[in-house]
């Protein structure tokens, strides 16, 4: 069984703070990372697929970074707004184009205004 | 697009019933995925669909669970007979291929056994 760990496993912040977590997952056999963004009582929204070692993806505030070699990713949001608040999947990809996702249990992210 | 369709919203049933969850994937995608929600094992995968193929079905639980994938437009996963531990959220997501693309998820279907 493939362990994809995230941590924290929740986060609190203020409004204008930055913040950070993080994605463990095995390398080995390893394909592609996927990060999902999933507001409560709503469906997860993809927001980075990454692939390469040293991937650093961007979208508005938050960015995230891939090291395959090691095992892990980084997301990170700049200026956390309350509408950031949501818990932060990641997901990595096995097994090559017929492989599939094993989803960590995400960060709980709160953002205080 | 009206993206990932999935129905019923809600589906309430009582044990031993048989259960059957609905999923209309994004036009043009070759990839369909079903995924069960619990507090207790967070999101898994149940099975994958390439081409209207499945390609792994390991994540189903028990042979009480099934799903079909008859076009590219339509899916089903059915639980009969149903069971308590199967109450959970459903939801189908569908990719442009199986690897490398972002997966898109449908609102989901909220399933109670009772």
């Amino acid at each position: 069984i493939l362990n994809v760990e995230q941590s924290p496993q929740s986060l609190h912040v203020q409004e204008g703070d930055s913040t950070n977590f993080t994605c463990s997952f095995p390398s080995s056999n390893f394909y592609a990372l996927h990060w999902y963004r999933w507001e409560t009582a709503k469906s997860p929204e993809a927001l980075f697929v990454m692939t390469l070692n040293g991937d650093e993806k961007k979208k508005g505030r938050i960015s995230a970074t891939l090291n395959t070699k090691e095992g892990y990713s980084y997301l990170y949001i700049k200026g956390s707004q309350p509408e950031d608040s949501a818990t932060y999947l990641c997901a990595p990809h096995y097994g090559g184009s017929q492989g599939n996702l094993i989803f960590g249990k995400g960060t709980k992210l709160s953002v205080k205004p | 697009d009206a993206g990932v369709i999935q129905s019923p919203r809600h589906e309430v049933t009582e044990m031993g019933q048989e259960v059957t969850l609905r999923c209309k994937p994004i036009s043009g995608h070759n990839s369909l995925f079903w995924y069960r929600q619990t507090m207790m094992r967070g999101l898994e995968l149940l099975i994958y669909f390439n081409n209207n193929v499945p390609i792994d079905d390991s994540g189903m639980p028990e042979d009480r669970f099934s799903a079909k994938m008859p076009n590219a437009s339509f899916s089903t996963l059915k639980i009969q007979p149903s069971e308590p531990r199967d109450s959970a959220v459903y939801f189908c997501a569908s990719s442009e291929r199986t690897s490398g693309s972002a997966q898109f998820f449908g609102p989901g279907t909220r399933l109670t056994v009772l």
